[in-house]
Formats: C-alpha cells, sequence, structure tokens
C-alpha cells in the first residue's frame, strides 16, 4: 500500500547516543515533515522539506538535525540524545499541487534514559 | 501563521449521545480545514477535509463537519457515539495557494465514550 514508512517503530537511547529516524514515502510527494507529539502539547514541527535538496526549520528544532536524501526520504538525527527528547515521533508527506492534507507515518516511540 | 484552537482537551460522552469537539481557526482568509484522528498507540489518519465550496463535509466512520466562515469554526459532530470512536481527535488547517502545504494543528481533543 501506498504511504510514509518510519523505521524504527520504538527506540530507547542512554542520555548522550544518537540515532536516525529513517522516513519514505512512495506517494512522489514534494514535502515531508517531522513532528514530535508530547501529552498536552499537541504535534510540534521539529523539521520540514519543500523539495528535494531543501530543509527549513520548524518549531522546535534544537537538538536535531535532518537530512533530505532524495525525494522519497528524509531523515531525522538526534546527535547527542537527551531524556527531554523522549517523545512520540511523526513524520509526514503532502503535495498540495495533488491533493491537500498529510499522510502520516505510524510513528516512533523513542525513549532517552 | 495560522493558529488553530480546539476547546476542551477533553470530552466524555455516553454511548449513543451526540459527539461535538469544537474547532476555531484565526484566519483573514478561509483555510483549507481537516480534522484528523488518533487511535491509541497509531498514527494519524484522515477524518474529513474542506477544500472546497460545500460547508457542510462528510467524512468517515459517520462523522461530519461544518464550516462556519462568520464564526472562523469548524465543529466536529457524530450523531450517535460508539465505543469505538474512542480516540485523540486533531483539528487542523492550511493557507489557501500555500506551495508547502503546511498545515497547522490545534492541541488535540481526547474523546472518551462510556457504555
Amino acid at each position: 500500500n501506498a504511504g510514509v514508512t518510519q523505521t524504527p517503530k520504538f527506540q530507547v537511547l542512554k542520555t548522550g547516543q544518537s540515532m536516525t529516524l529513517q522516513c519514505a514515502q512512495d506517494m512522489n510527494h514534494n514535502s515531508m515533515y517531522w513532528y514530535r507529539q508530547d501529552p498536552g502539547m499537541g504535534l510540534r514541527l521539529i523539521y520540514y522539506s519543500a523539495s528535494e535538496g531543501t530543509t527549513d526549520k520548524g518549531e522546535v528544532p534544537n537538538g536535531y538535525n535532518v537530512s533530505r536524501l532524495n525525494k522519497r526520504e528524509f531523515s531525522l538525527r538526534l546527535e547527542s540524545a537527551a531524556p527531554s527528547q523522549t517523545s512520540v515521533y511523526f513524520c509526514a508527506s503532502s503535495d498540495p499541487g495533488t491533493s491537500y492534507g498529510y499522510t502520516f507515518g505510524s510513528g516512533t516511540r523513542l525513549t532517552v534514559v | 501563521a495560522q493558529s488553530v484552537t480546539q476547546l476542551g482537551s477533553h470530552v466524555s460522552v455516553s454511548e449513543g449521545a451526540l459527539v461535538l469537539l469544537r474547532c476555531n481557526y484565526s484566519s483573514s482568509v478561509p483555510p483549507y480545514l481537516f480534522w484528523y484522528v488518533q487511535y491509541p498507540n497509531q498514527g494519524l489518519q484522515l477524518l474529513l477535509k474542506y477544500t472546497s465550496a460545500a460547508t457542510l463535509v462528510k467524512g468517515i466512520n459517520g462523522f461530519e463537519a461544518e464550516f462556519k466562515k462568520s464564526e472562523t469554526s469548524f465543529h466536529l459532530t457524530k450523531p450517535s457515539a460508539h465505543m469505538s470512536d474512542a480516540a485523540e481527535y486533531f483539528c487542523a488547517v492550511g493557507e489557501r495557494g500555500s506551495t508547502l502545504g503546511r498545515l497547522y494543528f490545534g492541541r488535540g481533543t481526547q474523546l472518551t465514550v462510556w457504555p
């Protein structure tokens, strides 16, 4: 089925460790996004990419980096994980030129101890 | 930037009762409007969206929402709640004409359905 695939689904890190969250979409969408979801805070935008080769900061970019490797893939990297980065991370994609609205991945539940 | 307010972070209803989840937006130009649903431990899926002239929008699972420009609202309703409707619901807005297509989300409303 067409959609957005995120890996891994679950991850536990120790403080200071690094990791990369992977996201890939097969809908030929130009725009991709990374959000974090915390209780009572809703969805907060970390980074987004309007097209291959471009990335921009969202509301809460500190402690994260991203790479738009190609049109399909948009990865999120935590260089030195902190407990405050414990959250559920969602990747999404969209293409307002064809159909407005997001398609979300199933999420990555990250715990930093 | 767009702004979305969801009134009530928690709503509880009895099975069979009316569901009403409120959403107001802040925009000088009527935006695109969306409701997403998130079931426990899952991602978000589109419930319905308003992008055209029809102000009453029907979505999946018997939900519908009405765009009211004068009230800058897009409230979500369902005539009769079912236990399976228990989930978190997010209202979102997007700017017309945006080439990025970014959505701005409310903080969510947790719906509990009592038997």
